[in-house]
């Protein structure tokens, strides 16, 4: 399957928590990558790779993987991080690159 | 720093030929595979292919019998043809680099600011 899957909307109080999801049967042999978009702006690089982050990044910014689900994390969101998150990586085949539907933000 | 920035047409006619450049500045366009990804209004982000600077080309399978992606080192720039558009082709068309550092992991980073193109007669 190509498909990445994620949950259409989230929301967490300031200075909480958050996790965002992304589902497919390529995580298994991929890493996901994950981007930041605010409206009417390109995306932007946020977590690659296992657990890197661009210069520039704050650091309460976090990846992980387990199976087929990788994950965002934004321990202590701030009012700033409002924003659509979206995942990416290989396809299950290798030959091309998918994303996820994309998460929409809310800090409350 | 490294900055993308994609110039082209704003509106092409349904059944022609979309033609997309992106122009490198800050650093040199080898060594680096370079993409074009696209996202229509309000919907996801698709991936459309990519070309190193040697020439060789991926594209989507989806889009691979309309699509035709050429690099020129002179001019730090690499381009996109899309033939036979329709309105479904409608979206904003960035322009990214990528790069990796193992098999199972790439990314793409940096990205131009998009450049919307509206297929429309």
């Amino acid at each position: 399957s190509s498909e990445l899957t994620q949950d259409p909307a989230v929301s967490v109080a300031l200075g909480q928590t958050v996790r965002i999801t992304c589902q497919g049967d390529s995580l298994r042999s991929y890493y996901a990558t994950w981007y930041q978009q605010k409206p009417g702006q390109a995306p932007v690089l946020v977590i690659y790779g296992k657990n890197n982050r661009p210069s520039g990044i704050p650091d309460r910014f976090s990846g992980s993987s387990s199976g087929n689900t990788a994950s965002l994390t934004i321990t202590g969101a701030q009012a700033e991080d409002e924003a659509d998150y979206y995942c990416n990586s290989r396809d299950s085949s290798g030959s091309y690159w998918v994303f996820g539907g994309g998460t929409k933000l809310t800090v409350l | 720093q490294v900055q993308l920035q994609e110039s082209g047409p704003g509106l092409v006619k349904p059944s022609e030929t979309l033609s997309l450049t992106c122009t490198i500045s800050g650093d040199s366009i080898s060594s680096y595979y370079w993409n074009w990804i696209r996202q229509p209004a309000g919907k996801r982000l698709e991936w459309i292919g990519r070309i190193y600077t040697s020439g060789s080309t991926n594209y989507n399978p989806s889009l691979k019998s309309r699509l035709v992606m050429s690099v020129d080192t002179s001019k730090n720039q690499f381009s996109l043809k899309l033939t036979s558009v329709t309105a479904a082709d409608t979206a904003v068309y960035y322009c990214a680099r990528g790069d990796s550092s193992a098999w199972y992991e790439d990314w793409f980073d940096p990205w131009g600011q998009g450049t919307l193109v509206t297929v429309s007669s």
